[in-house]
């Protein structure tokens, strides 16, 4: 069984600061994929990264950046100098084998919030 | 690429009433496509998994019977809620797996905002 824990439901911040969602899962399998999500208030899902389970290079695309860590089972996403419109819920996410037909586990979500 | 759609984006109906969403990949086949029900502040709970040609498979606490789910194409999923009720009140939330690929990611549709009165 697989299983991926957000810890923090809601984190505030003001505008410029950096913030870090963490991401925990747990899997069976050593073949797997992570992905983070956004979700803004209009509701669709906005794929942000995925990551297999071979590949712990960290990543950075802009502002955002993500730090894999198979010894801890964590898959961290960090937002630099974050902007209002970065205001939305974020999910992790596992899927487990290497088939994208496979289930797709999602953590419970952190809300982000972004104050001016 | 690799878009997918909902219709409608948001449907009211009145409690006893059937409802029929539609998933479409726009350009791509899937041979594989989910349906998820998230509740406000919660997070995604998968209902079922659907494969092209063949029954879908329900998680458990899902009643089949009352979400009805049609994978009749490739490019295709509808879910019908039958005899609606306040309870079911949600956002439904489709996703496709491309067919062919190994290691692909799903992509998902916008979501469909349902109210039952």
């Amino acid at each position: 069984a697989q299983k991926v824990t957000q810890a923090q439901t809601e984190i505030s911040v003001v505008e410029k600061e950096d913030v870090t969602l963490d991401c925990v899962y747990e899997t069976r399998d050593t073949t797997y994929y992570l992905f983070w999500y956004k979700q803004p208030p209009s509701g669709e899902l906005v794929f942000l990264i995925r990551r297999n389970s071979f590949d712990e290079q960290n990543e950075i695309s802009g502002r955002y950046s993500w730090n894999f860590q198979k010894s801890t089972s964590s898959f961290n996403f960090t937002i630099t100098a974050s902007q209002v419109v970065d205001s939305a819920v974020y999910f992790c996410a596992l899927i487990q084998g290497q088939n994208a037909g496979n289930m797709l586990t999602f953590g419970g979500g952190t809300r982000l919030m972004v104050k001016p | 690429g690799a878009v997918v759609s909902q219709h409608p984006s948001w449907v009211i109906c009145k409690s006893g009433t059937s409802v029929k969403i539609e998933c479409r990949s726009l350009d791509f086949q899937a041979t594989t496509m989910f349906w998820y029900r998230q509740f406000p502040k919660q997070s995604l709970m998968l209902m079922a998994t659907s494969n092209e040609g063949s029954k879908a498979t329900y998680e458990q606490g899902v009643e089949k019977d009352k979400f009805l789910i049609n994978h009749a194409s490739l490019t295709l999923s509808t879910l019908t809620v039958t005899s609606a009720h306040p309870e079911d009140s949600s956002f439904y939330i489709c996703s496709a797996a491309r067919t062919g690929t190994v290691t692909d990611t799903q992509y998902f549709g916008p979501g469909t905002r349902l109210t039952v009165l």
